[in-house]
């Protein structure tokens, strides 16, 4: 399977403890973001990279929140000091550049449950 | 800045029958326009897009949609609906720009259809 991929794909934690998200792009693209989609919303965009470079931040992405792609393959968004606030879908999708960032696929998200 | 709005959060429809999901958007600057469907449980895949050239686009399974920029709409439409069709719609907006990188979505419109 090519497709972008995300781990785990459920996360149940609870209030106060750090989570940490994993993403793997398809192989080939050097662009990655991070959405969020709480209930009954469209995704909202929280960051993006461009190989290990982070270029944008939405102001959603509190200071708790880091994202990181060390390598500009695979990139891990950590949650820290959790609140219930933060349940939701965490959508990861990848595209390349050189072409409009419109062409962008999603991975099946990792829901996060905070009790 | 831009936005989406999508004017239904739910349309039921029987099967076989036609379907309209409504879409508007706000933008100072020309955007690309977009239709994503999310299925239970899985990510999002898009079903159109709209570039430049015709208004009248056509994407996977059926699937249509017209530009119309004196009324900012870009709605979807299929002239018969499946079962299978049921799933959440989002409408997004992305701007014509080399540095533009996130997208912004619609609330959604979740279609269920009625055997």
């Amino acid at each position: 399977d090519t497709g972008v991929s995300q781990d785990p794909r459920h996360k149940i934690t609870k209030r106060g403890q750090n989570v940490t998200f994993r993403c793997d792009p398809i192989s080939e693209h050097n662009r990655l973001y991070w959405y969020r989609q709480t209930l009954g919303q469209g995704p909202e965009f929280l960051t993006y990279f461009q190989n290990e470079a982070q270029l944008e931040k939405s102001r959603l992405l509190s200071d708790r929140f880091s994202a990181e792609r060390p390598k500009g393959s695979f990139s891990t968004l950590e949650i820290q000091r959790t609140e219930q606030g933060d349940s939701a879908m965490y959508l990861c999708a990848s595209s390349l550049s050189g072409g409009p960032s419109y062409e962008q696929y999603f991975g099946p998200g990792t829901r996060l449950t905070v009790t | 800045a831009q936005s989406v709005t999508q004017l239904d959060s739910q349309v039921p429809v029987f099967e076989e029958a036609p379907v309209e999901l409504r879409c508007n958007y706000s933008s100072s600057v020309s955007v690309y326009l977009f239709w994503y469907v999310q299925y239970p449980n899985q990510g999002l895949q898009l079903l159109l897009k709209y570039l430049s050239g015709s208004t009248l686009v056509k994407g996977i399974n059926g699937f249509e949609a017209e530009f119309n920029k004196s009324q900012t709409s870009f709605h979807l439409r299929k002239p018969s609906v499946h079962i299978s069709d049921t799933a959440e719609y989002f409408c997004a907006v992305n701007t014509r720009s080399s540095s533009a990188s996130k997208i912004i979505f619609g609330s959604g419109t979740r279609l269920s259809i009625r055997p």
